[in-house]
């Protein structure tokens, strides 16, 4: 059984520019969650897809935006990149869309530095 | 709005010691609880997950208990190894989904 894995592992853009990360979800999971972690932070939520539609956005502005796939994957956009948005981006798995008794399962994450 | 609350920030113990971190939530309506690790710049790994319905779970050395109508949970570690230094994270589902609230975390430091 494959975990959940992301690309790029490291990501140095410039302001205003755009970015696009990926994140494979574990096998059998049809939900995947974003989460963004600031330095010395606690994950804060991006959003979730669930059946390649978004089922529940944090408090992020639009240019924070994403898809998923037929086979589960997703991405995450981020454009007119600000320094702010500089930090470690996580995706997590889970196998079903709204229950909350379900275990989520974390990828390595992104590291993505703005200059 | 949930918030979460993780105390101490860190904690330096030596090796050998039993320890306690703690989480408080302010909206007890909790479906679960869940204690993450994180190793510096890595992903997060799921320790343990309690159930609202249960006042403990256990692996291992790691013991986390969950009280919910205090609006709390501490997460105990018998007998620390400096294998055990990482940040301990612990998170609620809220918003009507498995939409994780997370605490700021304790950065565990377990010196030889």
């Amino acid at each position: 059984e494959t975990g959940v894995t992301q690309s790029p592992t490291h990501l140095i853009k410039t302001r205003g520019q755009q970015v696009t990360l990926r994140c494979s979800s574990q096998s059998g999971h049809n939900t995947v969650s974003w989460y963004q972690q600031a330095l010395g932070q606690g994950p804060q939520f991006i959003f979730q897809y669930y059946r390649e539609e978004e089922n529940g956005r944090g408090n992020f502005p639009p240019r924070f935006s994403g898809l998923q796939f037929p086979n589960y994957s997703s991405e995450l956009n981020v454009n007119a990149l600000e320094l702010d948005d500089s930090a470690l981006y996580l995706c997590a798995s889970s196998p079903v869309a709204g229950h909350q008794t379900d275990t989520q399962y974390f990828g390595p994450g992104t590291r993505l530095t703005v200059l | 709005k949930q918030e979460v609350t993780q105390i101490p920030a860190a904690l330096s113990v030596p090796e050998g010691e039993n320890l306690v971190l703690n989480c408080s939530f302010t909206d007890s309506a909790i479906y679960n609880l869940q204690w993450f690790r994180q190793d510096p710049g890595k992903g997060l790994t799921s320790l343990l997950l309690i159930q609202s319905s249960q006042r403990e779970q256990t692996s291992g050395r790691l013991n986390a208990s969950l009280d919910k109508s205090s609006g709390r949970s501490t997460l105990y570690i018998a007998a620390s190894q400096p294998g055990d230094s990482a940040t301990y994270l612990c998170a609620v589902p809220t918003g009507g989904g498995n939409k994780l609230t997370f605490g700021t975390g304790t950065q565990l430091k377990v010196e030889l």
